[in-house]
């Protein structure tokens, strides 16, 4: 079957570095993207990769390794804006995305 | 503001009833999708349109009965649900289906409980 795995809840302080992996087992692969989602408002893109390695944008960064079924979001500089919930989804060789249940971040001042 | 809205926003009916969830996308886009969110599982993908023709239904309930007038509307109609479909019900739209690259933008949901 297939699997996203990505961990429940994480908690940083504001102003330090996060890091909130995803590992995944698809049928056949065509990239991995990132979603942020607020509490009560719509999931919005934050990135996709489809090669190996890091791809940096502003705060936040997000890597991948196809070898390894893994991919990290990096977010630095946290802000208490950034306090949200990280969905990690893998395009499989259908063409459908296959969801991780989401990374609830929760930033403390 | 994605450029993809949902109406209503909240919506309570009973097992009995019928409603309709609405979804349209400003975007110029020729895909559209139903997801079904639940409280810490996966979203859930319910049905895929692409160029009006619907190319995806992943074994959902007859309950459930979508409809895509064109590219820019998206209907769920709903009879007889259980309380068990009570969820967050996301419509998103994208350039086609075809093409990994191409995001999904999400509209805000349709928080629905059955009673």
């Amino acid at each position: 079957g297939q699997n996203i795995d990505q961990p429940t809840e994480m908690t940083a302080t504001e102003g330090a570095i996060v890091q909130i992996n995803c590992t995944y087992q698809t049928s056949g692969f065509n990239g991995l993207f990132w979603y942020q989602q607020h509490a009560g408002e719509a999931p919005t893109f934050l990135s996709y990769n489809v090669l190996d390695g890091l791809e940096e944008k502003g705060r936040f960064s997000s890597f991948l390794s196809r070898s390894k079924g893994y991919s990290y979001l990096l977010l630095k500089e946290l802000q208490m804006k950034d306090s949200a919930s990280y969905l990690c989804a893998v395009m499989d060789s259908n063409y459908q995305l296959i969801w991780g249940a989401g990374t609830k971040l929760i930033i403390k001042p | 503001e994605t450029g993809v809205t949902q109406t209503p926003r909240h919506l309570v009916m009973g097992m009995t009833n019928k409603k309709s969830l609405k979804c349209e996308q400003h975007l110029g886009h020729n895909a559209m999708y139903w997801y079904k969110q639940s409280a810490k599982k996966p979203l859930e993908l319910m049905f895929v349109y692409n160029f009006k023709e619907q190319t995806e239904n992943n074994s959902v309930p007859s309950r459930f009965s979508p409809e895509c007038p064109n590219s820019s509307h998206l209907f769920l109609h709903l009879h007889t649900l259980q309380p068990e479909d009570s969820a967050l019900y996301l419509c998103a739209s994208s350039l086609d289906t075809g093409t990994p690259s191409y995001e999904q933008y999400f509209g805000p949901g349709t928080r629905l409980t059955v009673t």
